[in-house]
């Protein structure tokens, strides 16, 4: 029972760099999402998804892309890293249907670093 | 806009004593109402939820109630364990899964 996990744990890449973070999880929950955690602002919203294919802008969506052609997969793309990125990326999921549909499982975190 | 206020920390307490970490919010609707935890290196787990008013979430010995009349959700708990260092953010949404809305987050320490 992997659960969700996340690739890179620790990234370092230069400014202008294209990064992508990736998010995978196994019980095959309709929702995904990605926030990042920053110092005195806790936790925002960058994206999520409803299901395959399906999309939708978080608070600070502004220099990242996503994409979600399975359901098990949902990677984060920096498309030219800048140091404002820099910040621990939680991916999370979550069931639309079943017990629970209003708890959200995290990932271990990425900690990406922009120099 | 739908938001969460939590107190600053950090908050650094003495084993065995008591514990509580203030959370306010400001929602459109009737939000459900959540606390998760982040262990030192790890993500962030579900603690304690509440779903509608005066409803009280407890787990591990952290308790908290949903108080509409004061849009608050406070944590608390009787007697405190070195176990439980870590930060503690207070959430909310309004309907299923969706998004959550995070306050800033609490670090909480606790000394032997």
């Amino acid at each position: 029972d992997a659960g969700i996990t996340q690739s890179p744990r620790y990234k370092i890449t230069e400014t202008g760099r294209q990064v992508t973070l990736m998010c995978h999880q196994t019980w095959s929950h309709s929702y995904m999402f990605w926030y990042r955690q920053d110092l005195g602002h806790g936790l925002r919203l960058i994206y999520y998804s409803a299901a395959a294919d399906i999309t939708d802008k978080g608070e600070v969506p502004d220099g990242y892309v996503v994409s979600r052609s399975k359901t098990e997969n949902f990677p984060l793309t920096l498309e030219s890293a800048t140091r404002s990125q820099t910040s621990v990326y939680f991916c999370a999921s979550g069931r639309i249907a079943g017990p629970s549909t209003d708890t959200q499982y995290f990932g271990p975190g990425t900690r990406l670093t922009v120099l | 806009g739908n938001s969460v206020t939590q107190m600053e920390g950090p908050v650094t307490l003495s084993e065995e004593a008591f514990l509580t970490i203030n959370c306010t919010y400001t929602a459109t609707g009737y939000p459900s109402l959540f606390w998760y935890v982040q262990y030192p290196g790890e993500g962030l787990q579900l603690l304690l939820k509440a779903t509608k008013a005066d409803d009280k979430g407890s787990n591990k010995g952290f308790e908290a109630t949903y108080r509409k009349e004061t849009t608050s959700f406070h944590l608390e708990k009787g007697s405190v364990q070195v176990s439980d260092s870590a930060v503690y953010f207070c959430a909310l949404n309004l309907y299923g899964n969706t998004p959550l809305v995070f306050g800033k987050g609490t670090r909480l320490s606790v000394i032997a």
